[in-house]
């Protein structure tokens, strides 16, 4: 069965870095999708992706965070400065359609910023 | 702003007990439902879900939902719980008007089953 893979499983960064988190969704899937939890919180919805552009973007999602889907595969998300409250567990989906269905999940990067 | 609320955070149970875990939303318009579960060390499965149609939805190992418009809940039931089912379990709702859907999800609650 086809699933979501992110990489790395746990990414350790000094404040003030670059992170970048890949995530490689379900092959014939167009829906794309970034979320977080931080330890103790909910799962936050960060961002959608549909056609080469973001369709929706929660305020979480500032000038600090960027995504791409640079060749036909990969689905990655940019932190371009961390800070500590980036700490958090970052959740890849897909989904194959549009309008009701079903976002299938990636088993998280964890990001810890020192 | 749509919220999702789960007032049970920790929920431990004796196996065979019957399971109900409580979801409530709030939104005024039409809602797309999700529980989802998350086995540890493992990602967010699907357990079920509700679009349209007959509010009582069943899921996968034995899992059922209620959609209670009135109440705007959306329940989680087992009639017999097994310690496979440890877990934690969200319950998610999608109410974008965009293409993409975005999900809400409540905070979640663990589920512990003893043997």
């Amino acid at each position: 069965e086809p699933e979501v893979t992110q990489t790395p499983s746990h990414q350790v960064t000094q404040m003030g870095q670059e992170v970048i988190l890949r995530c490689v969704p379900i092959s014939n899937h167009l829906y794309f999708y970034w979320y977080r939890q931080i330890l103790g919180q909910k799962v936050e919805f960060l961002v959608s992706f549909y056609n080469n552009e973001i369709s929706e973007k929660s305020e979480i999602f500032d000038d600090q965070f960027s995504v791409e889907r640079p060749d036909g595969s990969n689905f990655t998300l940019k932190i371009r400065s961390t800070k500590l409250e980036d700490s958090a567990m970052y959740f890849c989906a897909s989904g194959r359609l549009a309008g009701p269905n079903e976002q299938f999940f990636g088993p998280g990067t964890r990001l810890t910023v020192l | 702003a749509q919220s999702v609320s789960q007032h049970n955070h920790h929920v431990i149970l004796s196996e065979a007990a019957s399971l109900e875990l409580g979801c409530n939303y709030s939104y005024g318009g039409t809602v797309n439902l999700f529980w989802y579960v998350q086995y540890p060390g493992q990602h967010l499965q699907l357990l079920l879900k509700y679009f349209s149609g007959d509010p009582l939805v069943k899921g996968i190992k034995g899992f059922e939902a209620e959609f209670i418009k009135s109440k705007f809940s959306f329940n989680l039931r087992k009639p017999s719980v097994q310690w496979s089912d440890t877990a934690e379990y969200f319950c998610a709702v999608a109410i974008s008007s965009g293409s993409a859907r975005q999900l809400t999800f409540g905070s979640g609650t663990q589920l512990t089953v003893l043997p």
